[in-house]
């Protein structure tokens, strides 16, 4: 049973441009959850997708969007980057809504 | 609003001591609390799970105990070790809509010296 990845592992955007950040859920799983973590913060709620579909969102602006695929894994848009987007972005997967599984992150660095 | 807060913030003890960590919650209608623990820079590695109808959860030197009336949850680690500096985070499970996020506290600092 493999865990939960995320791709990149870091990365370095410049203010305005577009970011996408992906997330493979683990075996069996067909819910994933995005999370926002500032530096000395806890992780902040972005959104989650259950079979593809926006569950639930955070308060976050509309430039965040996601999307789920068949196979569960997802993607986190961020688009007109600001430079307070620089964070370590999480994802984690369950399945439901039972016992969330974190994958190790991207650090997101905006300039 | 469920809010989480964790007392101290960055805490810094010698090897050996046994130490409490604490978290606080406002609302009590929880059914479960999580311990956490993050590495600088790395994701979470979750290290205890407590139902509400469970008071304690021991992993190795870990204990968790639970007090929902009180909206109050201790992690416990005894013998601490070098190997235990991190960040320790606690989080409830929110439902809104049909979705569960987790809400967390902002942390706990740990550092153990040798």
């Amino acid at each position: 049973e493999t865990g939960v990845t995320q791709s990149p592992t870091h990365l370095i955007k410049t203010r305005g441009q577009q970011v996408t950040l992906r997330c493979s859920s683990q075996s069996g799983h067909n819910t994933v959850s995005w999370y926002q973590q500032a530096l000395g913060q806890g992780p902040q709620f972005i959104f989650q997708y259950y079979r593809e579909e926006e569950n639930g969102r955070g308060n976050f602006p509309p430039r965040f969007s996601g999307l789920q695929f068949p196979n569960y894994s997802s993607e986190l848009n961020v688009n007109a980057l600001e430079l307070d987007d620089s964070a370590l972005y999480l994802c984690a997967s369950s399945h439901a809504n039972l016992e969330q599984y974190f994958g190790p992150g991207t650090r997101l660095t905006v300039t | 609003k469920q809010e989480v807060t964790q007392i101290p913030a960055a805490l810094s003890v010698p090897e050996g001591e046994n130490l409490v960590l604490n978290c606080s919650f406002t609302d009590s209608a929880i059914y479960n609390l999580q311990w956490f623990r993050q590495d600088p820079g790395k994701g979470l590695t979750s290290l205890l799970l407590i139902q509400s109808s469970q008071r304690e959860q021991t992993s190795g030197r870990l204990n968790a105990s639970l007090d929902k009336s009180s909206g109050r949850s201790t992690l416990y680690i005894a013998a601490s070790q070098p190997g235990d500096s991190a960040t320790y985070l606690c989080a409830v499970p929110l439902t809104q809509g049909g979705s569960e996020k987790l809400v967390f506290g902002k942390g706990t600092k740990l550092t153990v010296n040798p």
